[in-house]
């Protein structure tokens, strides 16, 4: 079975500009995630999607960050205008969603994508 | 809200030594809990997980013991190899069922 595919893996830009990173999730897999690591730190979660629908979005910053997840595959995230604290590893996780009353769904990662903003 | 502490690292140890990695979490209900590994250059790994209280995770010789007295996940691992040098996350899933990560605990084990 493949994993979570992420592309690029690694982005170098300067402040202001922007930047869009794409996340192929697991075959099947009907929820996916997006978490910011900033270094030493745990990942944060971003967004939660639900198929193409959206979860859970109340720690993306919204003024500069946009996620979509046209067709309930692929997503993209896209960071516009780029600062110097987002400089982060960005992950994307994806997981099934049959669940048993009780049960947790697994989360598989994909690698990230590594961002230095400069 | 859910948080999850960590014991700060890095940790260094020698090959065969005893490795022990606190975590403690705050969070309401009866949350799940985790040990998740970062190898270099990879993405996060499930190392094990704990459902209920005084359910004990075991993985490739790493254990962890789910204390909701203590409200306590530590890691433990009797003899350590070269190959287990990773950073290690604990993390809990509350009633939203999402994940909240501790800060991470970097293991170097040397030969």
């Amino acid at each position: 079975e493949a994993g979570v595919a992420q592309s690029p893996r690694y982005k170098i830009i300067e402040k202001r500009q922007s930047v869009a990173f794409w996340c192929n999730p697991i075959s099947g897999h009907a929820t996916l995630y997006w978490y910011q690591q900033i270094l030493g730190q745990g990942p944060k979660l971003l967004i939660q999607f639900q198929n193409n629908g959206v979860v859970d979005d109340s720690q993306l910053p919204k003024d500069r960050f946009s996620a979509e997840r046209l067709k309930g595959v692929d997503s993209t995230l896209k960071i516009q205008p780029a600062k110097l604290e987002d400089s982060a590893v960005y992950l994307c996780a994806s997981s099934s969603t049959t669940r048993l009353a009780g049960s947790y769904n697994e989360q598989f990662f994909g690698p990230g994508t590594r961002l230095t903003v400069l | 809200g859910d948080s999850v502490t960590q014991m700060e690292g890095p940790v260094t140890l020698s090959e065969e030594a005893f490795l022990t990695i606190n975590c403690t979490y705050t969070a309401t209900g009866y949350p799940s809990l985790f040990w998740y590994v970062q190898y270099p250059g990879e993405g996060l790994q499930l190392l094990l997980k704990a459902t209920k209280a005084d359910d004990k995770g075991s993985n490739k010789g790493f254990e962890a013991t789910y204390r909701k007295e203590t409200t306590s996940f530590h890691l433990e691992k009797g003899s350590v190899q070269v190959s287990d040098s990773a950073v290690y996350f604990c993390a809990l899933s509350g009633s939203a069922r999402q994940l909240t990560f501790g800060s991470g605990t970097q293991l170097t084990v040397l030969p």
